[in-house]
């Protein structure tokens, strides 16, 4: 089946530093997509890609849909201390496939 | 507008025993997905449901079950129960093939 190796595993950082994650993959996606998960939360949306290419911002947050069609990366600038998460890329075949095929997560820790 | 609710937040079922995990969209969503999360791993995909049928499903055995009623809102069933179903269930609702929202989880601890 389809998987997202997701690198690094945890991130710890300080306060002010950029950071930056990525998720590979051997199939194809046709969306990717960003989230964040609190503890004891579920994951909140925070950049979709719909095209190879595509270059999106969400104020301090960027994400690229690479090329290939096959990776995905996302950068956080300045970090601050509500950074604090586990990130999570995820990708869509679309095609009729609706599932979400998640990576095992980044979690980032940011030092005040 | 109410987000993604899922009820109940929190449980313990024994080794063998059945459960039912509930899940109300996002107002206006039509669609609901469940994907299980256990300890430091990403969310698995489970099933879809979509006009009160499933209309995909992942990796998962027939204990898995669901059901989708007129209102949109969602059942998940799990029988026989083994530890290795103890994880975050999470709910998703969309529009038809739109973006998902999330709910909170239902964390279900197998003892």
């Amino acid at each position: 089946g389809q998987q997202l190796n997701q690198s690094p595993q945890s991130m710890f950082i300080q306060e002010g530093e950029d950071v930056s994650m990525n998720c590979t993959s051997s199939s194809i996606f046709n969306t990717w997509l960003w989230y964040k998960q609190d503890p004891g939360e579920g994951p909140v949306l925070l950049i979709a890609l719909y095209k190879a290419g595509e270059l999106t911002s969400n104020g301090r947050l960027t994400a690229q849909f690479g090329i290939t069609r096959k990776d995905s990366f996302l950068n956080i600038s300045a970090s601050i201390p509500s950074d604090v998460g586990i990130y999570f890329c995820a990708g869509q075949l679309g095609g009729g496939s609706e599932k979400l095929v998640f990576g095992k997560g980044t979690k980032l820790t940011v030092n005040p | 507008d109410a987000g993604v609710t899922q009820s109940p937040t929190h449980l313990i079922k024994t080794r063998g025993q059945q459960v039912t995990l509930r899940c109300s969209p996002k107002s206006g969503h039509d669609t609901v997905s469940w994907y299980q999360q256990a300890l430091g791993q990403g969310p698995q995909f489970i099933f879809q449901y979509y006009e009160e049928e499933e209309r995909q499903r992942g990796n998962f055995p027939d204990r898995f079950s669901g059901h989708q009623f007129p209102n949109y809102s969602s059942e998940l069933n799990v029988n026989a129960l083994l530890l290795g179903d103890s994880a975050l269930y999470l709910c998703a609702s969309s529009l038809a093939r739109g973006g998902y929202t999330f709910g909170s989880g239902t964390r279900l601890t197998v003892v």
